[in-house]
């Protein structure tokens, strides 16, 4: 069974400084891996999808790495801002790519 | 594509009534997903869809809990007869590919 485990689990910055958060995995054998944006009371979105051929990905602001050998990926939010706040959750699939593993999230505050 | 839409967004009922929750896909997507979010566990898989056929519904907890999809463009959850220990955000979500997922804006039910 794929876990999925994030840390840490709530952080909060000061405006300006770059975010590092961390997502690991049990079962290297993923086809991708998804970042997640999640605002209190909504749903999720999709921030960036690495797939398992990739290093990493960059959108924006917004730079996640992936290194299947050692279940790990890294989001990298660069010059944060208060608009950043939110819960970073990352997913994998398991079951033979059937199903997506969800972690529990880093809760972030960044603050003004 | 105005996205995955839920509704109702947010449900107050008492326990031992029925609940169901509803949920349009995007169109053109084949996958339907429906998770729990809890702050004790997080994000749970319950049931998914290809094609409008279930095909993986593990993740159900109890036999209360049931789903249909009875076309490409709805599904329902439904709960019956409902506990306060249900009480979560439930989240309906598409995907053109089993291994993403395009999430709605969760229903949350509160059950009393």
């Amino acid at each position: 069974k794929q876990e999925v485990t994030q840390i840490p689990a709530a952080l909060s910055v000061p405006e300006g400084e770059n975010l590092v958060l961390n997502c690991s995995f049990t079962d290297s054998a993923i086809y991708n891996l998804q970042w997640f944006r999640q605002d209190p009371g909504k749903g999720l979105t999709s921030l960036l999808l690495i797939q398992s051929s990739q290093r990493e990905q960059t959108s924006g602001r917004l730079n996640a790495s992936l290194d299947k050998s050692s279940g790990r990926s890294t989001l990298y939010i660069a010059a944060s801002q208060p608009g950043d706040s939110a819960t970073y959750l990352c997913a994998v699939p398991y079951y033979g790519n059937n199903r997506l593993a969800f972690g529990k999230g880093n809760q972030v505050v960044v603050i003004p | 594509d105005a996205g995955v839409i839920q509704s109702p967004r947010h449900e107050v009922t008492e326990m031992g009534q029925e609940v169901t929750l509803r949920c349009k896909p995007i169109s053109g997507h084949d996958y339907l997903f429906w998770y729990r979010q809890t702050m004790m566990r997080g994000l749970e898989l319950l049931i998914y869809f290809n094609n409008n056929v279930p095909i993986d519904d593990s993740g159900m907890p109890e036999d209360r809990f049931s789903a249909k999809m009875p076309n490409a463009s709805f599904s329902t959850l439904k709960i019956q007869p409902s506990e306060p220990r249900d009480s979560a955000v439930y989240f309906c979500a598409s995907s053109p590919r089993v291994s993403e997922a395009f999430f709605g804006q969760g229903t949350r039910l509160t059950v009393v």
